[in-house]
């Protein structure tokens, strides 16, 4: 069970920006939110993860909603390169770091 | 240091062979993890080590399956007597004790005829 709802797939064009959305509605109060993504014929790799405050590193930017039921990944201005899957995942805060997939959100990205 | 490597890439076996995979994780990373990934299935964890410890299990590595990991470096994941139901990639990961990101190898995949 992994506890998080994603869609099964969505649409991008390239330079536009992506939002996939995550629901995580029994997330409790030590419950991260991590993302990785999974190029074809590759490893999952990790792209962010946060608690409560918003997160922005090199690859994307990670908005948490208030009650944390909810979160959003985004690609800032989507590449070819970013053609994935989307995993966000649960993880609790002091445990042994053992992911839980789910089947995430395929990501197409359109030229 | 190149990442999580795994070897063999591929493996073809007959119905009832045995297999090994071997993994070597990042070097001093202390926590080494298995995962088994189907067709249009996110991965599903296995096992986990840390350092040459296996310190969890999954109700879906049966007694068929075996992991080491001697002296907290590299780690091998046997199967005795494959099944079909057993063709599918494994992943490796590796990660820092109390570090948030687990790195993953490109996976073995395996198929059994």
């Amino acid at each position: 069970d992994a506890k998080t709802t994603q869609p099964n797939s969505m649409e991008s064009n390239e330079e536009e920006p992506v939002h996939l959305p995550c629901n995580h509605s029994t997330i409790s109060g030590t419950d991260y939110i991590h993302w990785y993504r999974q190029l074809p014929s590759q490893g999952p790799e990790y792209v962010i993860h946060g608690l409560t405050s918003n997160v922005n590193n090199r690859m994307a930017s990670l908005a948490i909603a208030e009650d944390r039921k909810s979160s959003t990944l985004i690609l800032h201005r989507a590449t070819l390169r970013d053609a994935a899957v989307y995993y966000c995942i649960r993880l609790s805060g002091g445990s042994n770091y053992k992911l839980t997939f789910g089947k995430g959100t395929l990501l197409t990205v359109n030229p | 240091d190149t990442g999580v490597s795994q070897n063999p890439r591929h493996k073809i076996t007959k119905r009832g062979q045995n297999v090994t995979f071997r993994c070597d994780p990042i070097s001093e990373h202390n926590r080494l993890y298995w995962y088994r990934q189907t067709l249009g299935q996110g991965p599903e964890f296995l096992t986990y080590f840390q350092n040459e410890a296996q310190l969890e299990k999954s109700r879906l590595l049966s007694d068929r399956f075996s992991a080491e990991r001697p002296k907290g470096s590299f780690s091998t994941l046997e199967i005795q007597r494959t099944e079909q139901g057993d063709s599918a990639m494994y992943l490796c990961a590796s990660s820092l004790l109390g570090n948030t990101e687990a790195f993953f190898g490109q996976g073995t995949r395996l198929t059994v005829v």
